[in-house]
């Protein structure tokens, strides 16, 4: 079958590096997807990876290991406004998105 | 417009009645998208359409039914509405091709309550 896994939930101070980890399983594998999704709002798109090694972009990175069917983000000097929804999704062999569950970051000052 | 524009923003829903939810892009892309996000399940796709004239089932299809009749547009309709249809249903859509990959835009989302 098909299974995205990340935590539900996480909290980390304001200033601090958090790390959010997902693993997949999917029908075929053809990149890796971090989304943002604040209370209310719609996801936003924050990275993908298709290679294995680490993507950086501001305070945000994104690493993939396709061996390990393993995917984490990190956030550095993490901001009150980081408090949010963070979404891992799989694009499967059709390139359909298989979404986790999210996990939400609470970050406290 | 800008993006995709999603109506109603919410709807309060007598079980079996009839419900369209619109939805609109102008961004040309080709394929689209229907999630519904429930509290603990993440986004689950219901129906999409990788270009105009073609739809296909996604992974909760069942009471609800598409169509595609040109690029931008992408309603999503439960024919008889029930209590477990409650959710937040979002559109998305993609400049989809095989060849790379399937960045998803997202609409503000429909919130809908079946009584």
């Amino acid at each position: 079958g098909q299974n995205i896994d990340q935590p539900t939930e996480m909290t980390a101070t304001e200033g601090a590096i958090v790390q959010i980890n997902c693993t997949y399983q999917t029908s075929g594998f053809n990149g890796l997807f971090w989304y943002q999704q604040h209370a209310g709002e719609a996801p936003t798109f924050l990275s993908y990876n298709v290679l294995d090694g680490l993507e950086e972009k501001g305070r945000f990175s994104s690493f993939l290991s396709r061996s390990k069917g393993y995917s984490y983000l990190l956030l550095k000097e993490l901001q009150m406004k980081d408090s949010a929804s963070y979404l891992c999704a799989a694009t499967d062999s059709n390139y359909q998105l298989i979404w986790g569950a999210g996990t939400k970051l609470i970050i406290k000052p | 417009i800008a993006g995709i524009t999603q109506a109603p923003t919410s709807q309060i829903l007598a079980a079996g009645r009839r419900m369209t939810l619109r939805c609109t892009q102008d961004m040309r892309h080709n394929a689209m998208y229907w999630y519904r996000q429930d509290l603990g399940l993440g986004l689950r796709l219901i129906h999409y359409s990788n270009t105009a004239g073609t739809t296909g089932k996604g992974e909760v299809p069942d009471g609800y039914s598409v169509s595609r009749a040109n690029t931008d547009d992408f309603p999503l309709t439960l024919a008889s509405a029930v209590p477990s249809q409650t959710s937040v249903y979002f559109c998305a859509s993609s400049d989809f091709d095989s060849s790379s990959y399937n960045e998803q835009f997202f609409g503000p989302g429909t919130r809908l309550t079946v009584l």
